[in-house]
């Protein structure tokens, strides 16, 4: 079946750098997509990944894929409090020849000074 | 750069009534998406189209129906509307229907009295 966890809170100091990790399990999925959302905001597309890679650099965002273990990170480099915000890890589910997005609970992320 | 743009941004409708939502995608972008969000939820998907044509089904109530138009808008008709309706509903837009990155709009809040 399809399934995404993430743990559901973490909070971090202002300047610190955070990991926020995610499992999946449709070991087909081809493309791992980390959203954001802020407050009564829409879903904001940080970064995805391809799943011949195991690891994407986006300036302060860094994606790593373990694909044997179905382990997907988003570490944010010198994390600020406008990066307080909901993260959600996605994967891509294959039905009928075309793919949808199936997301985990997502991960409150909250930055103190 | 042109993003999804849905509308309306905010519905207020009484129980038992009908409901419109809006989807405009990305410019070049064929395959549509829409998920509905409830409090604290993380997204569930309803419905694709890819080329105009329903492309996958998730959790979508058969008192909800939705189509894309020529122009590759999409529209969400949502009947006899309940208490548990209310929800941002969101649309996304991506560039075939197998992979790529899917673009969110900002999201329909709709509150069912």
């Amino acid at each position: 079946g399809e399934d995404v966890e993430q743990s559901l809170f973490l909070s971090v100091r202002e300047g610190d750098s955070s990991v926020i990790n995610c499992t999946y399990t449709d070991s087909s999925s081809t493309y791992l997509y980390w959203y954001k959302q802020e407050p009564g905001a829409g879903l904001q597309l940080l970064t995805y990944i391809f799943s011949n890679m195991d690891m994407k650099q986006d300036q302060r965002l860094t994606v790593l894929l373990n694909k044997k273990d179905k382990h997907l990170s988003l570490r944010i480099a010198d994390t600020q409090t406008g990066d307080s915000a909901i993260y959600f890890c996605a994967e891509t589910a294959f039905s009928g020849g075309y793919n949808k997005l199936i997301f985990g609970a997502g991960t409150r992320l909250a930055v103190h000074p | 750069a042109a993003g999804v743009i849905q509308s309306p941004r905010h519905l207020i409708k009484e129980k038992r009534e009908t409901a419109t939502l809006k989807c405009y995608p990305i410019p070049r972008h064929d395959t549509v998406y829409w998920y509905q969000q409830g409090p604290g939820q993380d997204p569930q998907f309803l419905i694709s189209f890819y080329e105009k044509m329903q492309s996958d089904k998730g959790s979508i109530p058969d008192r909800f129906s939705a189509q894309q138009f020529s122009d590759y808008h999409s529209e969400l008709n949502m009947s006899s509307l309940e208490l548990g309706d209310s929800a941002l509903y969101f649309c996304a837009s991506s560039l075939g229907g197998l992979a790529g990155a899917k673009f969110f709009g900002p999201g329909t809040r709709l509150t069912v009295l």
